[in-house]
């Protein structure tokens, strides 16, 4: 099966400025999560879609962060404006909640953003 | 905020030998323990997950959860090169408005020498 799509890979923006990340999980799987991770540190949630719906976001700071899943597929998220502090890998990943209460994260290939 | 505290490290361990990974967390009502392992500038990637207290075995890696303790660890035997990475412990909470969500440890850093 076709992993979990994320794009851009890597991202440059100044300070103030606005930038999308795009993900597109395994196909059938229900569940969707934004997850930050700045180096050194382990990954932390931002955002948990089920569906099109939102589950836990709060941990989103949103003021300058905002997420959709729009027709419970794809995901788009975004930061306006950005921070320093923003510097991190954005991690997307999916799970499929059908198969119980274990199932695996999938994790995509992150897209690593810099503020200048 | 619920709480995964992990070794940061690094842990340095010889080829061969036995590596140890430690993980406590604070939400007693926690039900299912996960260990994902994240090489340098790639994604994390399941190892193995536990759920009951005890001991579970996949291969070179052991799983260990004590629920009265709050504790999991991962250890790992014939640790080779290979296994040189970021081991990641996570935690599922045990439902309400969060189902499924997992909180993540800081990671320890593991490096193997030959």
């Amino acid at each position: 099966e076709a992993g979990v799509a994320q794009s851009p890979r890597y991202k440059i923006i100044e300070k103030r400025q606005s930038v999308a990340f795009w993900c597109n999980p395994i196909s059938g799987h229900a569940t969707l999560y934004w997850y930050q991770q700045i180096l050194g540190q382990g990954p932390k949630l931002l955002i948990q879609f089920q569906n099109n719906g939102v589950v836990d976001d709060s941990q989103l700071p949103k003021d300058r962060f905002s997420a959709e899943r729009l027709k419970g597929v794809d995901s788009t998220l975004k930061i306006q404006p950005a921070k320093l502090e923003d510097s991190a890998v954005y991690l997307c990943a999916s799970s499929d909640p059908a198969r119980g209460y274990n199932s695996p994260l999938h994790f995509g290939n992150g897209t690593r953003l810099t503020v200048t | 905020q619920k709480e995964v505290e992990q070794n940061s490290g690094p842990l340095s361990v010889p080829e061969g030998a036995i590596a140890s990974l430690n993980c406590t967390y604070s939400d007693r009502g926690s039900q299912s323990f996960f260990w994902y392992r994240q090489y340098s500038g790639k994604s994390p990637e399941l190892i193995m997950f536990i759920y009951s207290n005890g001991d579970k075995e996949d291969g070179r890696f052991t799983a260990q959860l004590n629920k009265a303790s709050q504790y999991v660890s991962l250890l790992i035997r014939d640790s080779q090169p290979s296994d040189s990475a970021t081991y990641l412990c996570a935690v599922k909470e045990a439902g309400g408005t969060s189902y499924g969500k997992l909180t993540f440890g800081q990671g320890t850093i593991l490096t193997v020498h030959p």
